[in-house]
């Protein structure tokens, strides 16, 4: 079973506030990956990290950014959340990069609610 | 770039039947391809990781055909169970991992 966690699970802020996601994994995963989904939609990859103090963006532009200070740790932010940031983000972690046919674990989910 | 389309995108199976969904890709340029089981509230799963032309995977009652030649994979379910609903995901990995919608299946009691 995959140890990868994501808080909060739901949030509803106001428009202009600060927020963090928080995803944190106890495989000792070098490869994380933030993913954002719209209802209906596909999931698209937004960042990524190799491993610590790299990050990289995916292929759906957005204004959050990651750091990745620990292994087990990759928080993603939103200096100012806005209505078009409500959505859906799944954090996931894999042995192997993006290339390589290892599973990628995913956390539960954050539900996002910008009014 | 890769494509994968999933079809159909809902499915209302009643207990006990058989059913099977496809996921459809026009190149065969990527590394493998994955199938994710996603129950509401919970985390993706992985079901099935591929690889091979002609792969097939078998956990339980679910079991996964892939076919690169003609691009195509087909995942079947037997003898469907309330705890099959969820949304099933297929993802090509290439340069990134590319997801299809899913489908969404719902087991009728």
């Amino acid at each position: 079973e995959a140890d990868i966690y994501q808080t909060p699970r739901y949030l509803v802020i106001g428009t202009g506030k600060k927020i963090t996601l928080e995803c944190s994994q106890t495989m000792g995963h070098d490869k994380m990956y933030w993913y954002q989904q719209d209802p209906g939609m596909e999931l698209h990859l937004i960042h990524y990290s190799y491993g610590v103090n790299s990050t990289e963006k995916g292929d759906l532009s957005s204004e959050s950014t990651v750091s990745r200070i620990r292994t087990e740790h990759f928080p993603l932010t939103l200096e100012s959340a806005r209505p078009s940031h409500t959505s859906q983000y799944l954090c996931a972690s894999s042995l192997a990069g993006l290339r390589a046919q290892e599973t990628q674990y995913f956390g539960p989910g954050t539900r996002l609610l910008v009014l | 770039i890769l494509n994968v389309e999933q079809s159909p995108q809902s499915l209302h199976v009643q207990e006990g039947d058989s059913t099977n969904f496809t996921c459809s890709f026009p190149s065969s340029n990527f590394y493998a391809l994955h199938w994710y089981r996603w129950e509401t509230a919970k985390s993706p799963e992985a079901l099935f990781v591929m690889t091979l032309n002609g792969d097939e995977k078998k956990k339980g009652r679910i079991s996964a055909t892939l076919n690169t030649k003609e691009g195509y994979s087909y995942l079947y379910i037997k003898g469907s169970q309330p705890e099959d609903s969820a949304t099933y995901l297929c993802a090509l990995s290439g340069e990134k991992l590319t997801f299809g919608t899913g489908t969404r299946l719902t087991i009728i009691p």
